[in-house]
């Protein structure tokens, strides 16, 4: 069975301190990956996708960026935090044919101090 | 561009009340859509999906349907329990890349 693992759960930063957000899934081959943020009263927003390795696409304008260095692996990231980066993060995988059913992973709650 | 819209936003219940939440969008060129659960501080749990070809889904106590050309769907949770208390999320998927547009979710608490 496929299985979406994000770390770290939780993180405070300073503003203007950099970012790095994991996210991994077991299970399954050529994925699509998908980052999203959930910020306290504005519902979930698509940040990044990602169709295959390398493959990003940008839906938000915004300091944050993403990468995928292997077909399983996806990552967010900012040089510069800034408080409006505050919120909980979800990484989603579906399998981009068919039904494109969509997973969540656990989600890391960031918090830009 | 595509909106969704859930509605109510917070919903109270006595245990044991069937009870349906509602879910509209603005483009009914969709793909599918995907009801989901989250609890507080979690991630989401998929609940149903349903196909754009398709008119209604069931799990155990769960049924959704889809109507495309009014842009609406519902989900019917039948029987409610304390443990359905939680945040429903409507998501619609308009396109090949499988990109998601989420409504604000409605918040359900069912009182013993």
């Amino acid at each position: 069975s496929q299985t979406i693992h994000q770390w770290p759960a939780t993180l405070v930063q300073p503003v203007g301190s950099p970012l790095s957000l994991e996210c991994t899934v077991e299970g399954t081959s050529n994925p699509n990956l998908y980052w999203y943020r959930q910020a306290a009263g504005r519902g979930l927003q698509l940040l990044f996708y990602s169709v295959g390795i390398g493959q990003i696409s940008s839906e938000v304008p915004q300091n944050l960026s993403a990468s995928r260095p292997q077909d399983r692996q996806f990552i967010l990231s900012s040089k510069k935090l800034l408080l409006s980066d505050s919120g909980f993060y979800l990484c989603a995988w579906s399998t981009g044919i068919g039904k494109h059913e969509q997973y969540f992973g656990p989600g890391t709650r960031l918090t830009v101090t | 561009k595509q909106e969704v819209t859930q509605i109510p936003a917070a919903l109270s219940v006595p245990e044991g009340e069937n009870l349906v939440l509602n879910c509209s969008f603005t483009d009914s060129a969709i793909y599918n859509l995907q009801w989901f659960r989250q609890d507080p501080g979690k991630g989401l749990t998929s609940l149903l999906l349903i196909q754009s070809s398709q008119r209604e889904q069931t799990s155990g106590r769960l049924n959704a349907s889809l109507d495309k050309s009014s842009g609406r769907s519902t989900l019917y949770i039948a029987a409610s329990q304390p443990g359905d208390s939680a945040t429903y999320l409507c998501a619609v998927d308009s396109g090949n890349t499988g990109k998601l547009i989420f409504g604000q979710g409605t918040t359900l608490q069912v009182k013993p």
